[in-house]
């Protein structure tokens, strides 16, 4: 079965700061999504950023970017200019293609410090 | 021993039908999700229930209509159904880890159903 781990249960970072929150999966398929998710406490969840696992470029938006490394089974997330709007727990999430098989991480809480 | 199930698997219907979705979790979890999955595999969320209260409402069509007979289930209700409503929805749970005063407990990571596959005709 697909898990996804994130190793880190806290983060806390300085405004204006980078920030790198990581997320390792396991599975044996070949065609598969990965997402990082954001949820503040109003509990939605909301879309950060995609990677499909066929493209070896990695995503951007805005401050946001992944380092993808498929052998290694690794998608971590990278924030820059770190904004206290970013404070919120991030899930990271892996989607198998062609089904309907989804998998979330526990999540990493990041607290920003102004 | 599933955690959160679904069903249907597979829903084909035709426009203006009303159809439901039920969902039923046996984790003890106190808050239960509906979401929209897109042609992109983005996840919208659409609503959640807490403790049979509803706590987030997005901005859906009336025509979605959510019920939490009790703590363990969430249904989706479609009425009318368009085109459009095509999509895989899937129904997820979590121990609410936001407390009141905005701390997180840890527990919070959601389990999810294994999706219902809607197609409207």
């Amino acid at each position: 079965a697909q898990t996804v781990t994130q190793s880190q249960p806290e983060m806390s970072v300085q405004e204006a700061e980078t920030v790198t929150l990581s997320c390792t999966y396991d599975t044996s398929e070949s065609d598969y999504y990965l997402f990082w998710y954001k949820q503040p406490p109003s509990r939605q969840m909301i879309l950060v950023i995609r990677q499909e696992a066929y493209k070896q470029q990695n995503a951007t938006e805005n401050r946001f970017s992944v380092n993808f490394q498929k052998a290694a089974k690794s998608f971590s997330l990278k924030i820059s200019d770190s904004q206290l709007g970013d404070a919120a727990m991030y899930f990271c999430a892996y989607d198998q293609g062609g089904s309907e098989k989804l998998v979330f991480g526990k999540g990493t809480k990041l607290t920003v410090n102004p | 021993d599933t955690a959160v199930s679904q069903t249907p698997k597979y829903l084909v219907t035709q426009m203006g039908n009303d159809k439901s979705i039920k969902c039923e979790q046996n984790l003890g979890h106190d808050t239960m999700y509906w979401y929209k999955q897109d042609s992109k595999k983005f996840l919208k969320i659409m609503f959640s229930y807490n403790n049979k209260e509803l706590i987030i409402n997005e901005t859906v069509p009336n025509r979605f209509s959510p019920k939490s007979p009790d703590k363990a289930h969430l249904n989706l209700h479609i009425n009318s159904l368009e085109l459009g409503d095509s999509a895989v929805y899937f129904c997820a749970s979590s121990q609410d880890g936001w407390t009141a005063d905005g701390q997180w407990t840890l527990e919070g990571e959601q389990y999810f159903g294994p999706g219902t596959r809607l197609t409207v005709t």
